[in-house]
């Protein structure tokens, strides 16, 4: 099994600032099986990033995805109040598709 | 619009058995694998199973191997989670989520979930 871990577990920043979440893996993913995906509190979960870069539809240009082999990161060029919620990154590559523990990014 | 909704939750007693049922609009449910997964209350998401576009291929977690089975009904476009002697560590909302991403089984699309509560 692959483990994900996330880093760090809460990450406090103001809005205006730039938010970097990491997301490491026990094995190498094929960078094309790595997913990242928003979720707020009383909601669903949502893609955000697919492929480790791609950002899906409608997803704004301040998010980005980055990394490969067992290094992936998302980052969030300028946070907006709407973006303070908790991240999750997710694996593909093989079964079972474990996912991170999660990040909390919350307000300073 | 691409729809799921989840229904079959509730309250049931540890060893107990219940069928989770996700209904799907929107899409051509027979071209997409389909999830299941899963979230304790006040903790992180953890990926229970899934099931190949064509039902040829279902892959589960190690919590729930043996005892859940995924199936599903494109006649009826549903998706379907029979989950089988229900511990307290069950206790969870249960998604169902799209695998949507052309060639992969990358999820694009999730239901709101059905609470499952196992307490005696």
């Amino acid at each position: 099994e692959i483990v994900l871990t996330q880093s760090p577990g809460t990450l406090s920043l103001s809005p205006g600032e730039r938010a970097t979440l990491s997301c490491r893996a026990s094995q190498s993913v094929t960078s094309s099986y790595l997913a990242w995906y928003q979720q707020k509190p009383g909601q669903a979960p949502s893609l955000l990033i697919y492929a480790a870069s791609s950002r899906a539809t409608g997803i704004p240009d301040r998010f980005s995805g980055g990394g490969s082999g067992t290094d992936f990161t998302l980052t969030i060029s300028r946070l907006e109040a709407e973006d303070f919620a908790v991240y999750y990154c997710q694996q593909f590559g093989s079964s079972p598709y474990t996912f991170g523990q999660g990040t909390k990014l919350e307000i300073k | 619009q691409v729809q799921l909704v989840e229904s079959g939750g509730g309250v049931v007693q540890p060893g107990r058995s219940l069928r989770l049922s996700c209904v799907v609009s929107g899409f051509t449910f027979s071209n997409y694998g389909m999830h299941w997964v899963r979230q304790a209350p006040g903790k992180g998401l953890e990926w229970v199973a899934v099931i190949w576009y064509d039902g040829s291929n279902k892959y589960y977690g190690d919590s729930v191997r043996g005892r859940f089975t995924i199936s599903r009904d494109d006649s009826k476009n549903t998706l379907y989670l029979q989950v089988n002697s229900l511990r307290a560590e069950d206790t969870a909302i249960y998604y169902c989520a799209r695998a949507g991403i052309s060639g992969t089984a990358i999820i694009d699309y999730w239901g709101q979930g059905t609470l499952v509560t196992v307490s005696s």
